[in-house]
C-alpha cells in the first residue's frame, strides 16, 4: 500500500524567505509523486510531478521538488516566498502505471507574512 | 480547453435527506475520479471510473453512496440518506491515458456539502 506523510500541518514564512514543505512517501513499487496547491474554495491545481525522469523537478510559480529515493522524500521548495503563495499544499503518490489512484497527504497550510 | 466542471458548488441539506452531485470531465478524458475531502484532511478517493466501468470503489460507502457514469462522459455521485459526517467537499477529477499529461489528474472546483 502507498502512503504519504507531510510533516507540519502549518508553516509560516516571511515574504522573501525560503519555503520548504516536507513530504515523505511509502510505496511498494516505483512511485509517481505530485504536489498540488489548493487556494480557498477552489479545486486542486498541479504544481509539479515526478514520473521517474529527472530527480529535480521544476514546476509552476517558481516551485521545485527533489526526489530522493534513499530518503523516500519529495520535499517542495521555493527560494523566495510571495504573499500569493499562501495556500494549502498537498503531496500525493500513485503507483507508476496507467491512471492510478492518488493517495494524498493531510496537507500543509502555508502562511506568508510581511 | 475547458476544465472539469462540477455543480452545484454549494449544497446544504438536513440529515437523512438525499443529494446528488454532477461532474463533466475534460473532453476526451477516459478516467474519472470522485474524492471526498473532509475539512483539515487530504482528498480521499471514493470511486474511479475508466470510461463507464468502475475500476476502484473500495472506499465508497455503498450502503448510502452511489455513482454512475453513463455513456462514459458525465458522472453523478449520490448520497442517500446523508449523515452529519458526510459534510465535506466532493471533488471530481479526470485524467487521460496518454500524451504529455499522462497520469496527471485535473480537478474541478468541488461541491461543498453541509449536512445539518
Amino acid at each position: 500500500a502507498q502512503s504519504v506523510t507531510q510533516l507540519g500541518s502549518h508553516v509560516s514564512v516571511s515574504e522573501g524567505a525560503l519555503v520548504l514543505l516536507r513530504c515523505n512517501y511509502s510505496s511498494s513499487v516505483p512511485p509517481y509523486l505530485f504536489w498540488y496547491v489548493q487556494y480557498p474554495n477552489q479545486g486542486l491545481q498541479l504544481l509539479l510531478k515526478y514520473t521517474s525522469a529527472a530527480t529535480l523537478v521544476k514546476g509552476i510559480n517558481g516551485f521545485e521538488a527533489e526526489f530522493k529515493k534513499s530518503e523516500t522524500s519529495f520535499h517542495l521548495t521555493k527560494p523566495s516566498a510571495h504573499m500569493s503563495d499562501a495556500a494549502e499544499y498537498f503531496c500525493a503518490v500513485s503507483e507508476s502505471g496507467t491512471a492510478s489512484k492518488l493517495t494524498f497527504g493531510t496537507g500543509t497550510r502555508l502562511q506568508v507574512t510581511l | 480547453e475547458a476544465g472539469v466542471a462540477q455543480s452545484p458548488r454549494y449544497k446544504i441539506i438536513e440529515k437523512r435527506q438525499s443529494v446528488a452531485f454532477w461532474c463533466n470531465p475534460i473532453s476526451g478524458h477516459a478516467t474519472l475520479y470522485w474524492y471526498q475531502q473532509i475539512l483539515g484532511q487530504g482528498p480521499k478517493l471514493l470511486i474511479q471510473f475508466q470510461n463507464n466501468g468502475v475500476v476502484d470503489d473500495s472506499q465508497l460507502p455503498k450502503d448510502r453512496f452511489s455513482a454512475e457514469r453513463l455513456k462514459g462522459v458525465d458522472s453523478t455521485l449520490k448520497i442517500q440518506p446523508a449523515k452529519l459526517e458526510d459534510s465535506a467537499v466532493y471533488l471530481c477529477a479526470s485524467s487521460n491515458t496518454g500524451g504529455a499529461s499522462y497520469n496527471e489528474q485535473f480537478f474541478g472546483p468541488g461541491t461543498r456539502l453541509t449536512v445539518l
